[in-house]
This record gives structure tokens, sequence and C-alpha cells, in this order.
């Protein structure tokens, strides 16, 4: 049972544009929702973090919207540059027992100069 | 000098091979975990760490096994290689309350 459901898969889009990135989740327990970039070649590293008190948090040029009732959250790039090219993750993990992150099936995005 | 590393970086070995993949952290974290990294099915836990003496199995622990040597050191083992274990492997680390996890460079396994 996949308990994160993320997507596109992949994902294409100009210089300036907005890329959106969705994820499911199934467990009404999980309290804690991150999104991960990986470039090639390296780790994931994280790029920012929610949780389900608030409905959107911004840092920089990236931003989370968080939807409780729909069970549902996506990352916004604004002004995307081709820097950001990389492999995005969403994942979520609730607070007690393990902590331990569940991972979706991330979304290779590519941004044309 | 990286944070948390891993090594090798790459490794072809044959089938039936016994494998050991090694990481080692200078963060001082507690908690270490493996994951493997297939294209389209994203990361997957294979085994966790939450200190020394505590080694639980992750979602797809079947054909590994893992040592905690130490706080800073957790090595993954393959204990009879199989070319369907041929993934890019992680190691990462985070901190007991923390949840962020800090993510090794990665090793490139290839079963042949």
């Amino acid at each position: 049972q996949q308990q994160v459901k993320q997507s596109p898969q992949s994902l294409i889009v100009q210089k300036g544009g907005i890329p959106i990135i969705n994820c499911a989740y199934e467990n009404t327990a999980f309290d804690y929702f991150p999104w991960y970039q990986q470039f090639p070649g390296k780790g994931p590293a994280l790029l920012i973090a929610i949780r389900p008190d608030v409905s959107e948090k911004k840092e920089g040029r990236f931003t989370i919207s968080f939807n409780k009732s729909a069970k549902q959250f996506s990352l916004h790039i604004m002004d995307s540059q081709p820097g950001d090219s990389a492999t995005y993750f969403c994942a979520a993990s609730r607070e007690g027992g393990s902590e331990k992150l569940v991972f979706g099936k991330g979304t290779k995005l590519t941004v044309n100069p | 000098d990286a944070d948390v590393t891993q090594t090798p970086r790459n490794r072809i070995t044959k089938t039936g091979k016994r494998i050991m993949l090694e990481c080692s952290q200078t963060k001082g974290h507690d908690r270490m975990y493996w994951y493997r990294q297939d294209p389209g099915l994203g990361l997957r836990l294979i085994y966790y760490s939450f200190d020394v003496k505590d080694i639980n199995k992750g979602e797809i622990s079947d054909g590994y096994s893992v040592s905690r040597q130490a706080q800073a050191k957790f090595s993954l083992s393959l204990e009879s290689a199989i070319p369907n274990q041929t993934a890019l492997y992680f190691c990462a680390t985070s901190e007991t309350g923390i949840r962020e996890q800090y993510f090794g460079p990665g090793t490139r396994l290839t079963v042949t």
C-alpha cells in the first residue's frame, strides 16, 4: 500500500514558469510533511517542510500548500530557473513510535532555459 | 568534510557475492537509516537504527542485514547479492526529536 502518492512523475517547464508537484496521503496520523530536493549524483536534501496546523509555508521561491481535509499537499516553485532542475520527493511522518519518513516516488523536474 | 560519508561510491559485483556498504557520520546524530532508490520507485527504507543497541527492519529488509558498530557507523550487507539488488543506496541520519534527515552521497551498486 503506497502511503504517499506523488504526481506527476516528470515535469518540463520553461524558465520563469511555475511547476506544481502534488502529493496525497492516506494516514491522518501524519503530522509532518517535508519536501526533499535531489540533484544528479547527490543525496536528497531537505528543501522545505510543513505541519498540518498551517495551510501554506513559503521559503524564497518555494511554497508548500497544504489541504488537510483533502489530505493533499503540493510544492510550487515560483519563477523557476534551470538550476531548479532536480528530482523532488514529498514525504510524510507521524509523531511517536519510529517517526520514520514515508516518501513519494519522486518527480523529475526539468526547467528549460 | 562531508557530514555523512558512504563507501564505496560505486561497486560492481557478481551474483552470489557478499558485499558491505559502509556509512559514517560526524553529525553526532543517534538515528541512522539505509534507503534504496530505484527509478520510478522513490526512496524505500531498508533498515533503521535509533541507537547502537536498536535495529529495526524497514519496508524492504529481505536479503539485507545491518550492523551498528558505533554511534557514528552503520553498515549494510548483502549476504548473497542478486541482480535485482542493483540500485542506488543511501545512508541518512537524524537527531532524536528532529524529523529532518541528512543524506549521504549514495553508493551505486551493480550486481551482474
